[in-house]
């Protein structure tokens, strides 16, 4: 299996512009997470989907933000309109839920720079 | 809130040196525990599981343990080699929806 496909790699746009990241996780597995890292931050969770549908969206920052999961494999996190704290690298990862607490694989990554 | 702490936030280790490191979090009613790895650029991979059951898990060179009890986990590294060189993430699953909530990380440097 390829794993978690992300992309694109890099992103820079400029402040005001819509930026759409998309993943493609890893088939079979049926939960999908949206995460952000920062250096000031850290890793944090944005918005997971289990079967397709949106569980937990209290991550997401403000309503610039939008994610969507139309069929199983794959997967968007859009920021309309971006701005410069938006910098960060976002990552997608897909895991096979089980109820027994299941590993998630992360993809590489999607570096997005807002100037 | 749950919260996973990682002190320090680096280190630095001649090789062939076997070492811990910490995780600790605020709310011992957890599902399991996760340590990852990061390499520089790179996504996270991850290295043991443990579950709330479990007291520690085993892989190569890695021992991670887990006390729930005082909220802390700990990663042994055997015998390390420069390319045990990366950040590690500690994190932490408080619900059966694998919702996941992560350390900073501590940044290992090994040296030759």
């Amino acid at each position: 299996d390829a794993g978690v496909i992300q992309s694109p790699r890099h992103e820079v746009t400029e402040m005001g512009q819509e930026v759409t990241l998309r993943c493609k996780p890893i088939s079979g597995h049926n939960s999908l997470f949206w995460y952000r890292q920062t250096m000031m931050r850290g890793l944090e969770l944005l918005i997971y989907f289990n079967n397709n549908v949106p569980i937990d969206d209290s991550g997401m920052p403000e309503d610039r933000f939008s994610a969507k999961m139309p069929n199983a494999s794959f997967s968007t996190l859009k920021i309309q309109p971006s701005e410069p704290r938006d910098s960060a690298v976002y990552f997608c990862a897909s895991s096979r839920r089980t109820g027994l607490g299941e590993t998630q694989y992360f993809g590489p990554g999607t570096r997005l720079l807002v100037l | 809130k749950q919260e996973v702490t990682q002190i320090p936030a680096a280190l630095s280790v001649p090789e062939g040196e076997n070492l811990v490191l910490n995780c600790s979090f605020t709310d011992s009613a957890i599902y399991n525990l996760q340590w990852f790895r990061q390499d520089p650029g790179k996504g996270l991979t991850s290295l043991l599981l443990i579950q709330s059951s479990q007291r520690e898990q085993t892989s190569g060179r890695l021992n991670a343990s887990l006390d729930k009890s005082s909220g802390r986990s700990t990663l042994y590294i055997a015998a390390s080699q420069p390319g045990d060189s990366a950040t590690y993430l500690c994190a932490v699953d408080s619900g059966a929806n694998s919702k996941l909530t992560f350390g900073k990380g501590i940044t290992l440097s090994v040296r030759p």
